[in-house]
C-alpha cells in the first residue's frame, strides 16, 4: 500500500513568489491536514480538508491557502512568499477524521 | 486550548538501557494521544496511539506507552535502547469527540543513543 507522497521534496524560491505544494494521500483516506513544521515554532497546525471542504484552519495569514479534489489529493499554496515561510510542509492523510495520521516526508521550502 | 509538554528537549541514553521520553497533555477529559518519531529529512512515522480501551499501548520497535489520566500523562519507554532509535519523537494529541481533530504536537524530544 502506497504511503503519503509529497510533491516536490525541495523547493527554493525567491521573496515575492508564489509556491504550490501537492499532497496524495493513501488510498481510500478522505482527511488530508498540513503542517509547518519549523525549528522556532515546530509543528503547527495549517488547515484540513475532508470530502473537499475546509474543515479547520490555524492561525496563518490569508497567504497560506489549500484545496482538496474529488480524488482527495490536496494542493497547498502560499502566495508572496516570506523569508519566514522557509520550513518542512508536511501533509498528513486520515482514513477520516478521527483516525491517527499518517505523514509524508514532507516539502522543504527554502526562501531566498 | 489544549496543549503537551515534552519535558527534556533532548535525553541521552547509552545503548542497551532504557529509554523514557515524557508527555503530558492538558486536558479535562481524555484526548487522543499519538507519538510520532521523526529521522533527519523525513516525515513522521506513527509508533503508538491511544484512543480509548488498554492503558498501555504497544507500539513498533518494541516502544510501549501508558495512559495515565490521574497523571495526564503519555510517557513512552522502550526496555533497551538501539543506535538505531536515535531521531526526534514527538507526543501529540486531539481529541475528535469534542470536535478537535487537529493534532496538537509537543516541542519534540531529541534523543541521542551512546554506544
Amino acid at each position: 500500500k502506497a504511503g503519503v507522497t509529497q510533491t516536490p521534496r525541495y523547493l527554493i524560491k525567491t521573496r515575492g513568489q508564489q509556491v504550490t505544494l501537492s499532497c496524495s494521500p493513501i488510498s481510500g483516506h478522505r482527511s488530508v491536514s498540513w503542517y509547518q513544521q519549523t525549528p522556532g515554532q515546530g509543528l503547527q497546525f495549517l488547515f484540513e480538508y475532508f470530502s473537499e471542504t475546509q474543515r479547520n484552519k490555524g492561525n496563518f495569514p490569508g497567504r497560506f491557502s489549500g484545496r482538496q479534489f474529488s480524488n482527495s489529493r490536496s494542493e497547498m499554496n502560499v502566495s508572496t512568499l516570506e523569508l519566514g515561510d522557509s520550513a518542512l510542509y508536511l501533509c498528513a492523510s486520515r482514513r477520516d477524521r478521527n483516525t491517527e495520521a499518517f505523514f509524508g516526508q514532507g516539502t522543504r521550502l527554502t526562501v531566498v | 486550548a489544549q496543549s503537551v509538554t515534552q519535558l527534556g528537549s533532548h535525553v541521552s541514553v547509552s545503548e542497551g538501557a532504557l529509554v523514557l521520553l515524557r508527555c503530558n497533555y492538558s486536558s479535562s477529559v481524555p484526548p487522543y494521544l499519538f507519538w510520532y518519531v521523526q529521522y533527519p529529512n523525513q516525515g513522521l512515522q506513527l509508533l503508538l496511539k491511544y484512543t480509548t480501551g488498554a492503558t498501555l499501548v504497544k507500539g513498533i520497535n518494541g516502544f510501549e506507552a501508558e495512559f495515565k489520566k490521574s497523571e495526564t500523562s503519555f510517557h513512552l519507554t522502550k526496555p533497551s535502547a538501539h543506535m538505531s532509535d536515535a531521531a526526534e519523537y514527538f507526543c501529540a494529541v486531539s481529541d475528535p469527540p469534542s470536535g478537535t481533530y487537529k493534532y496538537i504536537f509537543g516541542t519534540g524530544t531529541r534523543l541521542k543513543v551512546l554506544a
